[in-house]
């Protein structure tokens, strides 16, 4: 079975500090990973996505993430972070050979100050 | 951007009632998923629906839900006889491709069982 780890429930910053959320998975085969974003009020909306080559994947609005398979993780990163980034943030697997279906950790609320 | 509509946006009903959750799939896409999110709780995997069939559900989809593609545009899940600990946040979502290329989420339909 596939399973998702997120170990900062609430993170709250100041605008302009640099994020990483962290995210590891379980699952004994190759995986598929993503993280997702939900804004306040709004539907789940994909980030970025890992399916396999370069582990440093970049997504939208200026965040990556790295695939790191010796650790099981796939941290989510921002250099800099902005008022706007304030959102719950998911982790999800699917593992190829585990069914179409995601697999989503728990979530992080993100609080960006001004 | 093709969006996946959800309909109502937020229901209300008496435990023992049934309810349907109406989901308007991106046109092209072929997969269909329900997610739930219990408040506070991550968010979980319910369904997948291929070529008029569920293609796999998990262990909370039971014998008191259901789905349907009535009319080949819509998708429903209905909760036969609803219990207090049905209130959660459903998501719909479809993808054009098995899902693990990331799917399209809807933006929900919070439903509360009094």
């Amino acid at each position: 079975a596939q399973s998702v780890s997120q170990h900062n429930h609430h993170v709250i910053l100041s605008e302009a500090a640099s994020l990483e959320l962290g995210c590891n998975y379980s699952y004994g085969g190759t995986v598929n990973l993503f993280w997702y974003v939900q804004y306040p009020g709004q539907h789940l909306q994909l980030l970025l996505k890992y399916f396999s080559g370069d582990p440093l994947v970049k997504g939208i609005k200026g965040f990556e993430a790295e695939f790191i398979k010796s650790k099981f993780s796939f941290n989510l990163r921002k250099p800099s972070v902005q008022w706007s980034d304030t959102a719950e943030y998911f982790c999800a697997v699917n593992g190829k050979g585990g069914g179409n279906k995601l697999t989503f950790g728990t979530g992080t609320q993100l609080k960006v100050e001004l | 951007e093709p969006e996946v509509t959800q309909t109502p946006s937020h229901q209300v009903t008496q435990m023992g009632q049934e309810v349907i959750l109406r989901c308007v799939p991106i046109s092209n896409h072929l997969y269909f998923y329900w997610y739930r999110q219990i408040l506070g709780q991550k968010v979980e995997f319910l369904v997948s629906f291929y070529n008029n069939e569920i293609s796999e559900k998990s262990e909370i989809f039971d014998d008191q839900f259901s789905v349907e593609r009535p009319d080949g545009s819509n998708f429903t899940l209905k909760i036969r006889s609803t219990k207090l600990e049905d209130s959660a946040m459903y998501f719909c979502a479809s993808s054009a491709v098995r899902g693990n290329y990331g799917y399209t989420f809807g933006s929900g339909t919070r439903l509360t069982v009094v």
